[in-house]
């Protein structure tokens, strides 16, 4: 099994429709992140979340919303999608500053979310 | 703010040739920088880690280096293979290791 697991792997909606893509690991890690990758645009933080009671927003918050359901699991939702929003999404965790693990980040392997 | 630039943005070399991926960081307080390889439509996977104490680590034919003072991380690939073919990119994470600064990467083709 993965590392860090997200489903779906694909995923077309429409317009104004609220999607939540899931993000579980096994790293043990206790920070997990959300980005999303456009062409031209790289990869942009949307929200990360330190440990089960901390969430902060990241560069691109706008129209998203996060959940930290455990240390294990983190969710992205889209209240209601709009077609810009169309992009490859990430889930990552990361080791904690001076902690034991010291492994940086671990990416899953994306989900592909189309709004029409 | 930390800006990571990559360069060269797209390069192609016959199998077999020995070759180097740039990444400069424009603010030198990193608390490491790790290199990724991303397969077109697939997810990141880790290459390289470096500590900001470290000045290179390998792994296989991949070599990296790190110099903190110049703002610079080299990839170094040996006996590139076609499947070597991929987008390369460097992240520096800042120093309260909640950011991750990518650059926009390194398209790599590797021609056999």
């Amino acid at each position: 099994d993965a590392d860090v697991t997200q489903t779906p792997r694909n995923r077309i909606t429409k317009t104004g429709k609220r999607i939540m893509l899931e993000c579980s690991q096994t790293k043990g890690h206790d920070r997990m992140y959300w980005y999303r990758q456009d062409p031209g645009l790289g990869l942009r933080l949307i929200y990360y979340s330190f440990d089960v009671k901390d969430i902060n927003k990241g560069e691109i918050s706008d129209g998203y919303s996060v959940s930290r359901q455990a240390q294990a699991k983190f969710s992205l939702s889209l209240e209601s999608a709009i077609p810009n929003q169309t992009a490859l999404y990430f889930c990552a965790t990361s080791d904690s500053l001076g902690g034991h693990l010291q492994d940086g980040y671990t990416f899953g392997s994306g989900t592909r979310l189309t709004v029409v | 703010k930390q800006e990571v630039t990559q360069i060269p943005a797209a390069l192609s070399v016959p199998e077999g040739e020995n070759l180097v991926l740039n990444c400069s960081f424009t603010d030198s307080a990193i608390y490491n920088l790790q290199w990724f390889r991303q397969d077109p439509g697939k997810g990141l996977t880790s290459l390289l880690l470096i500590q900001s104490s470290q000045r290179e680590q390998t792994s296989g034919r991949l070599n990296a280096s790190l110099d903190k003072s110049s703002g610079r991380s080299t990839l170094y690939i040996a006996a590139s293979q076609p499947g070597d073919s991929a987008t390369y990119l460097c992240a520096g994470r800042n120093e309260y290791g909640n950011k991750l600064v990518f650059g926009a990467g390194t398209i790599l083709r590797v021609k056999s």
